[in-house]
């Protein structure tokens, strides 16, 4: 079973600090990984994509990705409380299906 | 701006009363996706279209089915909804298999 891990949480940050997510994951296979931002009640909201080792910046948030461990992390830069949601870390699963393993989601509680 | 539609935000029905959900794109995307989610779980994906063509996940019971009759819009139906069935209905696109994937904002489905 093809699986994606995340710890649940809650992480709790003061504001203006720098949170961090990890995610990892069980199909070396998978090619293609993704951090959504979802507020209680809402949908998901693509945040970050990342296709290639190393770190990818976009604003505050840095997906950082290493296939050899396997190991996924979302940073999140200026923490503000408006960024208190569950953040879901996904992985494309077999290749061609256009299926997304999804981890359960980490909690994030940014306090002011 | 292009996006990704929802209809109706809100549904409830019966025990066993058929409910229909849409979901329409104006991204051009091939891919059309249907999500299941219940509460603190991550998205369940139920099948998805690419283009015409149908992909059932194996677990998905044959009481949900879905229509995509053109390019923008997508239903999923549920013939006989039980209670189990309550759950956020997730519909997602995307431009081709293993790119990103946008989610509408869901129907929340109440089965009484």
């Amino acid at each position: 079973q093809k699986e994606v891990e995340q710890n649940s949480g809650p992480l709790s940050v003061p504001e203006g600090a720098i949170a961090s997510l990890n995610c990892t994951y069980s199909d070396r296979g998978s090619q293609s990984f993704f951090w959504y931002r979802q507020y209680s009640g809402k949908s998901p909201e693509l945040i970050m994509s990342i296709y290639s080792n190393g770190d990818k910046e976009d604003g505050r948030f840095t997906a950082q990705l290493n296939k050899a461990s396997q190991y996924v992390s979302l940073l999140i830069r200026d923490s503000q409380p408006s960024d208190s949601a569950t953040y879901l870390c996904a992985a494309e699963g077999p290749s061609n299906t256009g299926k997304l393993i999804f981890g359960q989601g980490t909690t994030l509680q940014v306090k002011p | 701006d292009a996006m990704v539609i929802q209809n109706p935000r809100y549904q409830v029905t019966q025990f066993g009363k058929p409910v229909t959900l849409s979901c329409s794109q104006t991204l051009n995307h091939n891919v059309m996706y249907w999500y299941q989610q219940k509460s603190s779980q991550a998205p369940k994906l139920l099948f998805h279209y690419y283009d015409k063509d149908f992909n059932n996940e194996a677990d998905t019971p044959d009481n949900f089915q879905s229509r995509r009759p053109n390019t923008s819009f997508c239903f999923l139906d549920i013939r006989s909804p039980g209670l189990g069935d309550a759950a956020m209905y997730l519909c997602a696109t995307s431009r081709d298999i293993s790119y990103e994937q946008y989610f509408g904002p869901g129907t929340r489905l109440t089965v009484t």
